[in-house]
């Protein structure tokens, strides 16, 4: 079974521009999650989509934002990136079929720098 | 809000030897899941161990256990017969099961554990 696949692996921005990421969850996932992870610090929730829905983001500001598509798959966009948006950006899918206590699977990342 | 604290931000053990970290949370909430999960320098975040708040028995998986302490609201993870493999970020996390809740996990910053020769 394929894992949670993200691109690109890398990312180097400009501060003002926009980037994108994007994140395909596990086949039979519904459930996509964003985290940021900034040097030195935890895992920071960012968003959550479930069925195409957003169903909850974290405290971050509104240029943080993104989708999901009719297959699941996601995609995270930063507007007038800042410099301290770089950070590693995880994905994580969870199927809810397993129920509750399902686990996220998370995947390789994607490394945004922005100069 | 919930919060995850782990103390420690880095350790050290000797191959072959047994290691525990140290991770607390707060809630006033009865139902949640407790994770650890392991970032090697891969960046990829695996599961380690997951343990139910209602289950009283502890979680073990192979060289991996962990000491859930429900009211002291402490949940540590214990790892035997340590492998240079094991080097790497742990990161505890909390997730609620009250109905309506984001379902997001909630970390940990991490402890960095490195395995000596």
């Amino acid at each position: 079974e394929a894992g949670v696949t993200q691109s690109p692996t890398h990312l180097i921005k400009t501060r003002g521009q926009q980037a994108t990421l994007r994140c395909s969850p596990i086949s039979g996932h519904t459930s996509v999650y964003w985290y940021q992870q900034a040097l030195g610090l935890g895992l920071q929730f960012l968003l959550w989509y479930d069925e195409g829905e957003e169903r909850n983001r974290g405290n971050f500001p509104p240029r943080f934002s993104g989708r999901q598509f009719p297959n699941y798959s996601s995609e995270l966009n930063v507007n007038a990136l800042e410099l301290e948006d770089s950070a590693l950006y995880l994905c994580a899918s969870r199927s809810g079929l397993q129920g509750s206590g399902s686990p996220l699977h998370f995947g390789n990342g994607t490394r945004l720098t922005v100069t | 809000a919930q919060t995850v604290t782990q103390s420690q931000p880095e350790m050290s053990v000797q191959e072959a030897e047994t290691v525990t970290l140290s991770c607390t949370y707060d809630t006033s909430e009865s139902d949640y899941y407790l994770f650890w999960y392991k970032q090697p320098p891969s960046r990829q975040m695996i599961l380690v161990i997951r343990q139910e708040a209602y289950k009283q028995q502890n979680a073990t998986e192979n060289r991996f256990s962990v000491n859930f302490q429900k009211a002291a609201k402490s949940f540590s993870l214990k790892i035997s017969d340590s492998q240079l493999g094991d080097a790497a970020m742990y990161f505890c996390a909390y997730r609620s099961e009250k109905t309506g809740t984001a379902s997001k996990l909630t970390f940990g910053t991490g402890t960095r554990l490195q395995v000596t020769l």
